[in-house]
């Protein structure tokens, strides 16, 4: 099984919509993170937690929420989806102190 | 801040070929630097990575070497495959343990047979 999961792993949605996406993980880290990624951009950090009572915000947090639920668990929700939130988003992992992150195989969001 | 910046592509080259691609990057003091490959339709994954100056990280026949004097840390390949047909992308993380990954916008390689 895969350490870092999520899901959905696609999800078409319409503008005004709530949307949650889920990552959990199985490799004990206490570090989670949301990424999205657009065409010619890179990867942009949303959210980032270093443990289940600390979350921050990343460079492009409007518009986006999350919810820590446990050590292994990190939801990224959009309250009211728009369509310049059409991306790829990705979960990754990292153990506290090790400079290494593990990435989830993505989630395909399309809002219209 | 923080900030990345590698070759734009797409690059294209014929399998066996040599692979360079360039990368710099501004950060205050020592970042550590990393390489991520992306296959298609798959998350990223950690290809190699160095943390300190003239450090030398190297997988898959794949290396790069840290240069302050330059801000660099280009990745280079002597004879790519068809199999290397990805998504690089340059990275760091500042120093001071936030470890926050910051991208740059990511290379397009594609090999041909």
């Amino acid at each position: 099984d895969a350490d870092v999961t999520q899901t959905p792993r696609n999800r078409i949605t319409k503008t005004g919509k709530r949307i949650m996406l889920e990552c959990s993980q199985t490799k004990g880290h206490d570090r989670m993170y949301w990424y999205r990624q657009d065409p010619g951009l890179g990867l942009r950090l949303i959210y980032y937690s270093f443990d289940v009572k600390d979350i921050n915000k990343g460079e492009i947090s409007d518009g986006y929420s999350v919810s820590r639920q446990a050590q292994a668990k990190f939801s990224l929700s959009l309250e009211s989806a728009i369509p310049n939130q059409t991306a790829l988003y990705f979960c990754a992992t990292s153990d506290t102190g090790i400079n290494e992150q593990y990435f989830g195989p993505g989630t395909r969001l399309t809002v219209t | 801040g923080d900030s990345v910046t590698q070759m734009e592509g797409p690059v294209t080259l014929s399998e066996e070929a040599f692979l360079t691609i360039n990368c710099t990057y501004t950060a205050t003091g020592y970042p550590s630097l990393f390489w991520y490959v992306q296959y298609p339709g798959e998350g990223l994954q950690l290809l190699l990575k160095a943390t300190k100056a003239d450090d030398k990280g190297s997988n898959k026949g794949f290396e790069a070497t840290y240069r302050k004097e330059t801000t660099s840390f280009h990745l280079e390949k002597g004879s790519v495959q068809v199999s290397d047909s990805a998504v690089y992308f340059c990275a760091l993380t500042p120093r001071g343990g936030s470890e926050k990954l910051v991208f740059g916008k990511g290379t397009k390689l594609t090999v041909n047979p």
